[in-house]
C-alpha cells in the first residue's frame, strides 16, 4: 500500500508565477491536511479537507492560497502570484476519518523555492 | 507566546544514553499529545500519542504528559545513531474539528557512536 504521495518533490517558481502542489492520499483515506514548514520553524496547519469539502481553512492565508480535494484525483494546494516568503516545505497528510487525524500519515513534502 | 514551545537544540548524546525531549504548551484544551520523528528532507513519522495525562511506553520510547504543568516529555532509552533526527511534539485541541495539529518547532537530536 503506497503511502501519501506528493509531487513534485521540488518546485522552483519565479516571483509572480503560480505553484500547484499535488497530494494523493493513502488508499481508502478521505481526509487530507496541508501543513507548511518554514525554515527554522515547526509545521503550521493550513487547511483540512474531505472529498469535495473544506472542513477547516483557518490556517490558510487570506489571499493567493487555495486548496481543493475533488471527488476524483489528488488534493491540490494552489499558490497564485508566488512571493519569496512562500518558499517552504509543504506537507500533506491523510487519514481514514476525522478522529484519525491523530494518526494521520504524512507525505515526503514538496519543497517550493521562489526565485 | 506560542501555543507550543519546544527547545530546538541541537542535542548531541553518545550512543546508549537516555534522551529527554520536552515541550510546554499554553492551551489547556489540548487533549491529544503526539511525538513525531522527522529525518532530514523527509516527512514527519508518528512515533506515539497519548490521550490526556499519564505515561505510555513503546519499546525504547516513553511519552509522559503532565496536564497540570502543561508539560510533555519523550524519553528514549538506549539511544542509537539511527535515532538521530528532529523530534516534533504536536497537540490537538478538544474544541476543534480534530483535524488541526499544533506543532512545536522540533528538537534536533544527534546520537554519536
Amino acid at each position: 500500500n503506497a503511502g501519501v504521495m506528493q509531487n513534485p518533490r521540488h518546485l522552483v517558481r519565479r516571483r509572480g508565477q503560480e505553484a500547484r502542489l499535488r497530494c494523493s492520499p493513502m488508499k481508502g483515506h478521505s481526509h487530507v491536511y496541508w501543513y507548511r514548514q518554514l525554515p527554522e520553524e515547526g509545521l503550521k496547519f493550513m487547511v483540512y479537507l474531505q472529498k469535495e469539502n473544506i472542513i477547516d481553512e483557518s490556517g490558510m492565508p487570506k489571499e493567493r492560497f487555495s486548496a481543493e480535494f475533488p471527488k476524483e484525483g489528488p488534493s491540490i494546494l494552489r499558490i497564485q502570484q508566488v512571493v519569496r516568503g512562500d518558499s517552504a516545505a509543504y506537507f500533506c497528510a491523510s487519514s481514514l476519518g476525522q478522529t484519525s487525524a491523530i494518526e494521520a500519515f504524512f507525505g515526503q513534502g514538496t519543497r517550493l523555492t521562489v526565485v | 507566546q506560542k501555543e507550543v514551545e519546544q527547545d530546538p537544540g541541537p542535542l548531541s548524546v553518545p550512543e546508549g544514553a537516555i534522551v529527554s525531549l520536552n515541550c510546554t504548551y499554553s492551551n489547556s484544551a489540548f487533549q491529544y499529545f503526539m511525538w513525531y520523528r522527522q529525518y532530514s528532507r523527509k516527512g514527519p513519522e508518528l512515533l506515539m500519542y497519548t490521550y490526556s495525562s499519564g505515561n505510555k511506553e513503546d519499546g525504547r520510547f516513553t511519552a509522559q504528559v503532565d496536564k497540570s504543568s502543561k508539560y510533555i516529555s519523550l524519553f528514549i532509552r538506549d539511544s542509537q545513531p539511527s535515532d538521530s533526527a528532529t523530534y516534533l511534539c504536536a497537540m490537538i485541541d478538544r474544541g476543534s474539528t480534530l483535524g488541526r495539529l499544533y506543532f512545536g518547532r522540533g528538537t534536533q537530536l544527534t546520537v554519536w557512536p
